[in-house]
């Protein structure tokens, strides 16, 4: 069985926080790994996807980091908004063009 | 571009029914995905196509399960008969090509086998 662990399952953070979560994945036969911002109600949306050992990523106040051989990836959101409220999902993507979603990490930013 | 369009958007069915999701990817993206989102398994792939070839079905729960996808614009996800457990949202997703492309998602359609 192949894991994919988010942490934390939740956080919650006031407005003007940054914050950051981790997805580990297993560190052989890596291929690529995925970012995904998903609210309620709505479709997964892409964040990032990330190929290779030191990647580093951003789009305005979120980034995230990549470590291969290690089998991690940091998402940093830097002053945290209200919108910011998702759940974000990492999927790592092996050799074998097979993906592993992890259960995500609930973000709820208070005003 | 109107994006990925995913049809119908809700459907309620009855047990044994035959149910049949349509999914039309972003024009000129070469892979689609179909996924499903349950509350106790989360978002799962159930098969994924790469030039309207099948890459990879090994997410397709049972023989009830059936995709399809005849051309470059449209695809199909049949499930025949259908159960109440196979009630959840049904995602699909395109890409330019493969995994190593941000995926753009449908809204979804919400099927409910009563």
């Amino acid at each position: 069985i192949l894991n994919v662990e988010q942490s934390p399952q939740s956080l919650h953070v006031q407005e003007g926080d940054s914050t950051n979560f981790t997805c580990s994945f297993p560190s052989s036969n890596f291929y690529a790994l995925h970012w995904y911002r998903w609210e309620t109600a709505k479709s997964p949306e892409a964040l990032f996807v990330m190929t290779l050992n030191g990647d580093e990523k951003k789009k305005g106040r979120i980034s995230a980091t990549l470590n291969t051989k290690e089998g991690y990836s940091y998402l940093y959101i830097k002053g945290s908004q209200p919108e910011d409220s998702a759940t974000y999902l990492c999927a790592f993507i092996n050799n074998f063009n097979k993906f592993y979603f992890g259960s995500g990490t609930k973000l709820n930013v208070k005003p | 571009d109107a994006g990925v369009i995913q049809s119908p958007r809700h459907e309620v069915t009855e047990m044994g029914q035959e149910v049949t999701l349509r999914c039309k990817p972003i024009s000129g993206h070469n892979s689609l995905f179909w996924y499903r989102q349950t509350m106790m398994r989360g978002l799962e792939l159930l098969i994924y196509f790469n030039n309207n070839v099948p890459i990879d079905d090994s997410g397709m729960p049972e023989d009830r399960f059936s995709a399809k996808m005849p051309n470059a614009s449209f695809s199909t996800l049949k499930i025949q008969p259908s159960e109440p457990r196979d009630s959840a949202v049904y995602f699909c997703a395109s890409t330019p090509t493969g995994a190593r492309y941000e995926q753009y998602f449908g809204p979804g359609t919400r099927l409910t086998v009563t």
